[in-house]
């Protein structure tokens, strides 16, 4: 499942900092969002969501703020570990349609 | 483990070759999808299968074809490729749209490989 070979963004933080990881969605009626870790040898695993009328969501170490006026995401990451060292795509999903349209994606390396 | 099996996990084959990559899900779902990740574009959505009816083909070349002989499982039958498929093909399902089902759920992948 790793994104081997691909020209991604890479983002990288000490242990223990915090993370932000950004995407740009591309539809404006778009009105469901996720985020997804794809860890190497295997496929994207979801980690947070948000409906578009909620600006912020938090789960456990990580949040994601929603920006409709700009039509941006992003992902927070607390106390960023090593086993956070991934590959991150956002999702964006409309109107009950049975597709989920990906961002590009952004690696995040965690130094020791 | 996820509760979507793909299996192989990597396979090479020739342009002139015939294989088939198979997809098996646990988990009671009723949609299932093909996705294809490679090096210039990540995640393309290739296929929709909802209760077994292909409800989207995102103008995939005729060299792929899928077949979901029921909610459980979904095959990619490949031939005559081209060194440009050469990706990794990842199966997703989902209860129902993703937007209550929240998201997919992902197989692990097959790394294609044409040669």
């Amino acid at each position: 499942g790793e994104s081997v070979g691909l020209h991604l963004p890479t983002l990288s933080v000490q242990e223990g900092d915090n993370s932000i990881i950004n995407c740009a969605y591309s539809n404006s009626a778009s009105d469901y969002f996720i985020w997804y870790k794809q860890e190497s040898g295997k496929g994207p695993q979801f980690i947070i969501d948000i409906r578009s009328n909620m600006d912020k969501r938090q789960g456990q170490r990580v949040t994601v703020l929603l920006n409709k006026t700009v039509k941006h995401l992003s992902l927070q990451i607390a106390a960023t570990q090593p086993g956070d060292s991934a590959v991150y795509f956002c999702a964006e999903n409309m109107d009950s349609s049975y597709k989920l349209i990906f961002g590009s994606g952004t690696r995040l390396l965690v130094r020791p | 483990e996820t509760g979507v099996t793909q299996t192989p996990r990597h396979l090479v084959m020739g342009m002139t070759n015939k294989k088939s990559l198979k997809c098996e899900q646990h988990l009671g779902h009723n949609a299932m999808y093909w996705y294809k990740q490679s090096a210039k574009k990540p995640l393309e959505l290739m296929f929709v299968y909802n209760f077994k009816e292909q409800t989207e083909n995102n103008s995939v070349p005729s060299r792929f074809s899928p077949e979901c002989p029921n909610s459980s499982h979904l095959f990619l039958h490949l031939h005559t490729l081209q060194p440009e498929d050469s990706a990794l093909y990842l199966c997703a399902s989902s209860q129902e749209n993703p937007g209550r089902s929240y998201g997919y759920t992902f197989g692990s992948g097959t790394r294609l490989t044409v040669v």
